[in-house]
């Protein structure tokens, strides 16, 4: 089991450019999440989807899309970059009541 | 919704001492409360939880404590270790139960000074 990978670890973006930050987890997981972590703070929610064509937004969607087409792919994808989503991205996927089991993280730089 | 209120937000022990980190939550049909730990630059990794049919659990130096009346939940660690060294992380289900999304408290950095 490889559990949750995300890639790219790192990326810097110019304002305007668009990226898609992957995830893939391999544990047959229902719940997939998108977080994102800024220096210092807390994990706030972005997206989440309880099942392969479901999504719905958390707390903080603006900005961002996703789709999860499958069970074990939950790409976030980010169309006019702006410095203020400068932060680190964690990827996660759980189980009905179980823990959740966090991607590696990806930090990205909006310059 | 759920809504999770973690304190203190910084907490600096000798080691060797105990280290106290409580949350409070909201909705009283919540039932499972994980606590996360992160080190610097790494991904929050869970390290006890507890479900709201028991009052505690322990894990060898860590143990979490439920008080369903209260709504309130702690960390507990002793004996702590310049390793214990990280922000900690509780949640609780966003709506409730043990379903569905965590909702996680601001965090808690600990410094344990040798």
């Amino acid at each position: 089991n490889a559990g949750v990978t995300q890639t790219p670890k790192f990326r810097i973006l110019k304002i305007g450019q668009s990226m898609t930050l992957q995830c893939t987890q391999d544990m047959n997981h229902n719940y997939m999440y998108w977080y994102r972590q800024d220096p210092g703070m807390g994990l706030k929610l972005i997206y989440y989807s309880v099942g392969a064509g479901i999504t719905d937004k958390g707390e903080v969607p603006n900005g961002y899309n996703v789709s999860r087409s499958t069970t074990e792919d939950f790409p976030l994808r980010l169309e006019l970059a702006a410095p203020s989503q400068t932060s680190v991205y964690f990827c996660a996927s759980r189980n009905w009541g179980t823990e959740a089991f966090f991607g590696q993280g990806t930090r990205l730089t909006v310059v | 919704g759920e809504n999770v209120e973690q304190h203190p937000s910084t907490l600096s022990v000798q080691e060797g001492d105990s280290a106290v980190i409580k949350c409070t939550y909201s909705d009283s049909a919540s039932n499972y409360f994980p606590w996360y730990k992160q080190e610097l630059g790494k991904r929050p990794q869970l390290i006890i939880d507890i479900r709201s049919n028991v009052g505690e659990k322990k894990d060898q130096r860590i143990a979490v404590t439920l008080n369903k009346t209260a709504k309130h939940f702690s960390l507990h660690i002793t004996e702590t270790q310049p390793e214990d060294s990280a922000v900690y992380f509780c949640a609780a289900p966003r709506e409730g139960g043990s379903q569905g999304n965590l909702i996680f408290g601001k965090g808690t950095k600990l410094s344990v000074k040798p």
